[in-house]
């Protein structure tokens, strides 16, 4: 069974950093791309940023790019976001989710998200 | 980016409807696309990729279809447990875009 567990939510202050993680079991870490996903309260969802199962090729929203870092550890079965320069609108839950394995355009890079972790929550507030 | 605007924002039908939800791209693409289930408090779940290709474990009362910049998903009679908010997502570009949702509710 797949299984994804974020980690590293919480509360900072405008312009603070914070890494999240994303535990990953149940299937071959390493052979599937890796996204992260946030919905802002009440809001729908957002595409954050993508990464190859190699991790040599990641992509991110023009929303957070230069802010935000995706990377993994495939030795760990871990996947991370780490956030800087945080801003209240970077207020949301964040997912993981993994590559469903259905086909996509580009080897490098995420698909379909089949399999999603139930999210940690990113508050920025001061 | 491709820009996805998803119509309509909220719908209410009955048990038994027939519904269809649009998701209308910004510039022609390929089948790239994928439909997503969310309920109050839970994560996403995969309903259909690639247009029209069912997810495991999804019944076949949900379809979808499209092309270019067009796509549907239909529900052919609405269940009880049916009632959520659906996404559209596109994957044909590095950066991923989602539709704005559409509610489900019971009328």
């Amino acid at each position: 069974e797949v299984l994804l567990l974020e980690s590293g939510g919480g509360l900072v202050q405008p312009g603070g950093s914070l890494r999240l993680s994303c535990a990953a079991s149940g299937f071959h870490f390493t052979t599937y791309a890796m996204s992260w996903v946030r919905q802002a309260p009440g809001k729908g969802l957002e595409w954050v940023s993508g990464i190859s199962g190699s991790g040599t090729s990641t992509s991110y929203a023009d929303s957070v790019k230069g802010r935000i870092t995706i990377s993994r550890d495939n030795s760990r079965d871990t996947l991370y976001l780490q956030m800087s320069s945080l801003r209240p609108e970077d207020t949301a839950i964040y997912f993981c989710a993994k590559d469903g394995g259905g086909g996509r355009p580009y080897a490098d890079n995420p698909g379909e998200l089949g399999s999603w972790g139930p999210g940690t929550q990113v508050t920025v507030s001061s | 980016d491709i820009q996805m605007t998803q119509s309509p924002s909220t719908l209410s039908a009955s048990v038994g409807d027939r519904v269809t939800i649009t998701c209308r791209a910004s510039q022609s693409f390929s089948n790239w696309l994928a439909w997503y289930q969310q309920k109050p408090g839970n994560a996403p779940q995969l309903l259909i990729y690639k247009t029209s290709i069912l997810a495991r474990g999804v019944p076949s009362r949900f379809s979808g279809s499209g092309a270019g910049t067009e796509f549907t998903l239909t529900i052919s009679s609405l269940q009880p447990d049916d009632f959520a908010t659906y996404y559209c997502h596109q994957y044909n570009t590095y950066s991923h875009t989602f539709g704005q949702g559409t509610k489900l509710e019971i009328k």
